[in-house]
């Protein structure tokens, strides 16, 4: 069957530390890998898409790594901020088919 | 402001009693979605759309229904027959199927009285 697992025990890190969250997914063929974040009680907002080609992407204090052998993507947050405390979630899909999402890991950044 | 507008943002249902969740859209979008999300859970498939007058059940349709008359409208009805219906419902919207990321509404949380 179809899996998209990240780490169900919630990441504490310090402020100014880098935050490394793990997706691992099977029985997947996907053309792409999406993260998102999730405040509680709200819908959850995009942050990046990284295509199988892509072996990295960056946004601002965030990067992104996607490798199709390993089936696993990998999500950094450098300079972590207390406002980066948060629910991040992996999503993917096989082509033409709706987004499946991961349970999500529980980030908390303390000062 | 464009964006996806879900109400009511809390929502109670009685035994036997079906409750219909509202979800529109004015970003132009083709493809929309909804999802349930129960707590420490990820986000679970339900319905989507593709374009209007057509749709396609998801991992868990069983116990809703839902119709796409019109391109911004996408409403769920949680029906007597979904035995456990409490949860965070999430509406989402894309320019299509495949590539494109997901716009979410704010959520309905629905309990059983």
């Amino acid at each position: 069957s179809q899996k998209i697992e990240q780490n169900s025990e919630a990441l504490n890190i310090q402020e100014g530390k880098t935050a490394t969250l793990t997706c691992n997914y099977t029985n997947y063929s996907p053309a792409y890998l999406q993260w998102y974040r999730q405040d509680p009680g709200r819908g959850p907002v995009f942050l990046l898409l990284i295509r199988e080609n892509e072996k990295e992407k960056r946004k601002e204090r965030l990067k992104v790594t996607f490798d199709t052998t390993l089936k696993q993507s990998l999500f950094h947050i450098t300079a972590s901020q207390p406002a980066d405390s948060a629910t991040y979630l992996c999503a993917l899909s096989n082509s033409g088919y709706a987004l499946n999402f991961g349970k999500g890991t529980s980030l908390l950044v303390t000062p | 402001d464009g964006g996806i507008t879900q109400s009511p943002k809390y929502l109670f249902r009685k035994e036997g009693q079906n409750v219909t969740l509202s979800c529109e859209q004015n970003l132009n979008h083709d493809a929309m979605y909804w999802y349930r999300q129960d707590p420490g859970q990820g986000l679970r498939l339900i319905y989507y759309s593709q374009i209007v007058n057509d749709f396609q059940k998801g991992d868990i349709a069983e116990g809703y229904s839902v119709s796409r008359e019109k391109k911004e409208s996408f409403p769920l009805t949680v029906t007597s027959a979904q035995k456990n219906p409490t949860a965070f419902y999430l509406c989402a919207s894309s320019t299509g199927t495949g590539d494109e990321k997901l716009f979410f509404g704010s959520g309905t949380q629905l309990s059983v009285l």
